[in-house]
């Protein structure tokens, strides 16, 4: 069973620092999703990861992937109060067709 | 392009009653994906249509059942409502690339 997780679970910050949220997946993958999700809301697609050592970046918001670690990463620089949300990595573990499995999410605070 | 979009937005039900949701996919995708998520958690796969059949399933219950139309629309049933049923439900289209594409999603709430 593909196990996707995410830490921290919980992330306050000020304005202006950086961080960096991880994503670790138990299974070879090599298609790794960031969605935001603000309360109440559905999920926006951040970024698309296909293959090993794709880095993207947009904005503030800067994803990679390490397909060899099972490792993404979501960086943020220069935290802005609009970056608050729940942010989720998800991997897609099949061959073909879009099944997701989602990590916990990684809800953001950014404080003045 | 509307998008994916799903209906009803909102839903209350009774424990013991059956639901149906809807969602209309992107235009071009001819794949439905429907995702179960509780408050606080991620998305959970229920279940996925591809040429009117159920192509993938996660771990729900048979009491979760679906429908694919031919012009790729799709409906969720859930029979026999439980309140652990309560959620959001999402569901996601795409067309064999690998982005999907989430609709704004049914908020279900079982009394």
């Amino acid at each position: 069973e593909l196990k996707v997780e995410q830490n921290p679970l919980f992330l306050s910050m000020q304005e202006g620092k950086n961080y960096t949220i991880y994503c670790n997946y138990s299974t070879t993958s090599d298609r790794l999703y960031w969605y935001r999700q603000d309360p109440g809301k559905s999920l926006e697609s951040l970024f698309v990861l296909l293959s090993n050592g794709a880095v993207k970046q947009e904005g503030r918001l800067m994803a990679s992937l390490d397909t060899k670690a099972r490792l993404s990463t979501l960086h943020i620089t220069a935290a802005v109060h609009d970056l608050s949300a729940t942010y989720f990595c998800a991997v897609d573990g099949e061959t073909s067709g879009s099944r997701l499995t989602f990590g916990e999410g990684t809800q953001l605070t950014v404080n003045p | 392009d509307a998008g994916v979009t799903q209906s009803p937005t909102h839903l209350i039900k009774t424990r013991g009653q059956q639901v149906t949701l809807r969602c209309s996919p992107k235009s071009g995708h001819d794949t439905v994906s429907w995702y179960q998520q509780a408050l606080g958690q991620g998305p959970q796969f229920i279940f996925q249509y591809y040429e009117e059949e159920e192509r993938q399933r996660g771990n729900f219950p048979d009491r979760f059942s679906g429908h694919q139309f031919p012009n790729y629309s799709s409906e969720l049933n859930v029979n026999a409502l439980l309140l652990g049923d309560s959620a959001l439900y999402l569901c996601a289209s795409s067309s064999g690339a690998p982005e999907a594409f989430f609709g704004q999603g049914t908020r279900l709430t079982v009394v």
